[in-house]
């Protein structure tokens, strides 16, 4: 089946740095993937959708500016923190679609925690 | 937009016994309905979905039903094992293969297998 792969699945940074999380479609193509931020015992919150060769969607209330998103090729997508601060600690989640196979399931990558000192 | 309500947040259950996840929604034109299973740590994996053409899908253990005239979905898992236990999300989206149409999910069911 479709794998989503991403990377780091830790990553601590101190506070005032730039984290990029990378989220690749190992066996696919996807033009489209999500990126999500999840807080501890919580849902899947939707930050943005990843547009492959455009612009990313964000949704209301996630900074553009602060979370800078790149679909630069059909297999990868990138998702960096820039100026991290301690409030930026969360486990971010990407998915990617898989269009060919006809069924448009989403699979999601295994995460990436992100702590910031 | 869509709303996902899902229930309950946690549930404990004896290993072997059923356990069974509601979720309802709000937008009657949704048509897609994932289930997924998180592991600590982990990002979240499917385990069934259904779509509005059916009433009923069954993998192994795992059943879905769906009610569209009511506007909720609900997870079957039968003779549970301690592996099952992880947090369950359910999901509804429009078609999917508008890439404009997204997930949204309900806020997740702690299961907890007691071997």
């Amino acid at each position: 089946g479709a794998v989503v792969s991403q990377h780091p699945s830790r990553v601590i940074c101190k506070s005032g740095t730039s984290v990029k999380i990378e989220c690749r479609s190992l066996d696919f193509q996807a033009t489209t993937m999500f990126w999500y931020r999840q807080f501890p015992k919580q849902s899947l919150m939707l930050m943005a959708t990843s547009n492959e060769g455009s612009k990313a969607t964000y949704e209301q209330g996630v900074e553009k500016d602060k979370f800078l998103i790149n679909h630069a090729s059909l297999t990868l997508s990138t998702l960096t923190v820039t100026s991290a601060h301690p409030e930026d600690s969360s486990f971010y989640i990407c998915s990617a679609r898989d269009g060919g196979t006809g069924a448009n399931v989403l699979t999601f990558g295994a995460g990436s925690r992100l702590t910031v000192l | 937009g869509e709303n996902v309500e899902q229930h309950p947040s946690t549930l404990s259950v004896q290993e072997g016994d059923s356990a069974v996840i509601k979720c309802t929604y709000s937008d009657s034109a949704s048509n897609y309905f994932p289930w997924y299973k998180q592991e600590l740590g982990k990002g979240p994996q499917l385990i069934i979905d259904i779509r509005s053409n059916v009433g009923e899908k069954k993998d192994q253990r795992i059943a879905v039903t769906l009610n569209k005239t009511a506007k909720h979905f609900s997870l079957h898992i039968t003779e549970t094992q301690p592996e099952d236990s992880a947090v369950y999300f359910c999901a509804a989206s429009r078609d999917l293969g508008n890439a404009g149409n997204m997930l949204t999910f309900g806020g997740g069911t702690r299961l907890m297998v007691k071997p």
